[in-house]
C-alpha cells in the first residue's frame, strides 16, 4: 500500500522553464512534508520540506506547494537549470512519528539545454 | 565532516549466501535508518534505531533480515540466506534529534546484486 505517490516515474523541461513535480498522498495523518533530491550513485538529500499548517514555502528557485483537501502538493523549480536533472523524492511524516519518513517512488527530472 | 559512510558500495553474491552491509552514522547523530530503494517501491523504510536501540523494524520484510547497532558508530544489516529478489540499492541516514530541523543524512548507498 503506496501511502505517498508519485505517478510521473519521468519529466523533461526545458532550460529556463518551469518544472513541476508532484506527489499525491492518501493518510491524513501525515503532518510534514519533505522533497529530496538524488543524483546517480549518490544518496538523497534534503531539498526542502512544508508543514501541514502552510500552503506554501519557498526557498530560492523552489517553491512548494500544498493541497491538503486534495492530499497533493508539488515542488515548482523556476528556472529549471542542467544541475537540477536528478530523482526527486516526495516524504511524508506522520505527526508525532519523528524522523520516520515514508517515501514516493521518485520522479526523474531532466533539464535539456 | 564525512557524512554516513556505507560499505561496500557494490555487493554481487549468489543466492543463498549471507550479506552483511555497514554503515557508520555521522558522529554525534542519535538516529539510525536503514533503506531500501527499488523501481517498484521507491525507498522503504526497513528499519530504525535510537540510541543504538531499534525502535521500529516492522518494514524488515522478512525473518531472513536482521540489523544490529552494537555502538553509536557503526551498523550492520545482514541478509541471510540472500534471494534475487534483494537485489535492491540499501540506504543508512543518520540524524540528530528528531524535530522539523533534523532532516535525514543519507550515505551513498550499497547496490546489491543477487544472482
Amino acid at each position: 500500500d503506496q501511502q505517498v505517490k508519485q505517478n510521473s516515474p519521468s519529466l523533461s523541461v526545458q532550460e529556463g522553464r518551469i518544472s513541476i513535480l508532484n506527489c499525491d498522498y492518501t493518510n491524513s495523518m501525515f503532518d510534514y512534508f519533505l522533497w529530496y533530491k538524488k543524483y546517480p550513485a549518490e544518496g538523497p538529500t534534503f531539498l526542502i520540506s512544508i508543514s501541514s499548517i502552510k500552503d506554501k514555502n519557498e526557498d530560492g528557485r523552489f517553491t512548494v506547494f500544498l493541497n491538503k483537501s486534495a492530499k497533493h502538493l508539488s515542488l515548482h523549480i523556476v528556472p529549471s537549470q542542467p544541475g537540477d536533472s536528478a530523482v526527486y523524492f516526495c516524504a511524508a511524516r506522520f505527526r508525532g512519528g519523528g524522523n520516520k519518513l515514508t517515501f514516493g517512488t521518485g520522479t526523474q527530472l531532466k533539464v535539456e539545454l | 565532516d564525512a557524512g554516513v559512510i556505507q560499505s561496500p558500495r557494490h555487493e554481487v553474491t549468489e543466492m543463498g549466501q549471507e550479506v552483511t552491509l555497514r554503515c557508520k552514522p555521522i558522529s554525534g547523530h542519535d538516529y539510525l535508518f536503514w533503506y531500501r530503494q527499488t523501481m517498484m517501491r521507491g525507498l522503504e523504510l526497513l528499519i530504525y534505531f535510537n540510541n543504538n536501540v531499534p525502535i521500529d523494524d516492522s518494514g524488515m520484510p522478512e525473518d531472513r533480515f536482521s540489523a544490529k547497532m552494537p555502538n553509536a558508530s557503526f551498523s550492520t544489516l545482514k541478509i541471510q540466506p540472500s534471494e534475487p529478489r534483494d537485489s535492491a540499492v540499501y540506504f543508512c541516514a543518520s540524524s540528530y534529534g528528531q524535530g522539523r530541523n533534523s532532516p535525514l543524512h543519507f550515505g551513498n548507498g550499497t547496490r546489491l546484486t543477487v544472482t
